[in-house]
């Protein structure tokens, strides 16, 4: 069974904090990968996708993979309390016509404290 | 640029009833995807189709029928709705090589 697996949370922050949020996954052969925010009430929406081993940042949020240790993470610099919500991770399946699939973590529930 | 909707976005149905949930979307993205999201099991794909007349089963399709006869349409039906199906439908698309997948705003289904 192909699996993303990640702390469901709640993760607690100080506002102004770095909230660093984990994923790691079981497919081995998966090259891309995403994190979605999803507010209550609404749909996930794409924040980060990152395809190489290292970083990439963009604006403050900065997204690690590191492929050897199947894991990916989510580093969210000054938190705001309208970070507040619930991050998944996505992992693309790697067989047959199925590529364009993806697996989506449960999620980890963050709340940015004023 | 209304990117991908769905309708109704919220319906209340009695059990046994046919209902088909609608998704369409403006960017011609070849990958639709159906999933359902309940609380402890996160998103589950249902259906996906890579292509108009090209559908295939996802991890929880029984129950459910898709047809996708143009590029921008992807309609869900549930063809006797159980009660057990009463979940938050998404509707998904991606065109760009890197797999990226949209979503559209979703449809509150609950079946009585």
């Amino acid at each position: 069974q192909k699996e993303v697996e990640q702390n469901s949370g709640p993760l607690s922050v100080p506002e102004g904090a770095i909230a660093s949020l984990n994923c790691t996954y079981s497919d081995r052969g998966s090259q891309s990968f995403f994190w979605y925010r999803q507010y209550s009430g609404k749909s996930p929406e794409l924040i980060m996708s990152i395809y190489s081993n290292g970083d990439k940042e963009d604006g403050r949020f900065t997204a690690q993979l590191n492929k050897a240790s199947q894991y990916v993470s989510l580093l969210i610099r000054d938190s705001q309390p309208s970070d507040s919500a619930t991050y998944l991770c996505a992992v693309n399946r790697d067989y047959g016509g199925s590529q364009g699939n993806l697996i989506f973590g449960k999620g980890t529930k963050l709340s940015v404290k004023p | 640029d209304a990117g991908i909707t769905q309708s109704p976005r919220y319906k209340i149905t009695e059990t046994g009833r046919q209902v088909t949930l609608m998704c369409h979307q403006t960017w011609s993205h070849s990958y639709m995807f159906w999933y359902r999201q309940d609380l402890g099991h996160g998103l589950r794909l249902i259906y996906y189709s890579a292509a108009a007349d090209i559908t295939d089963k996802g991890e929880v399709p029984d129950g459910y029928v898709v047809s996708r006869s143009k590029t921008e349409n992807f309609p869900l039906t549930l063809e006797s709705a159980t009660r057990s199906q009463t979940s938050v439908y998404f509707c998904a698309s991606t065109g760009g090589l890197g797999y990226e997948q949209y979503f559209g705003p979703g449809t509150r289904l609950t079946v009585t």
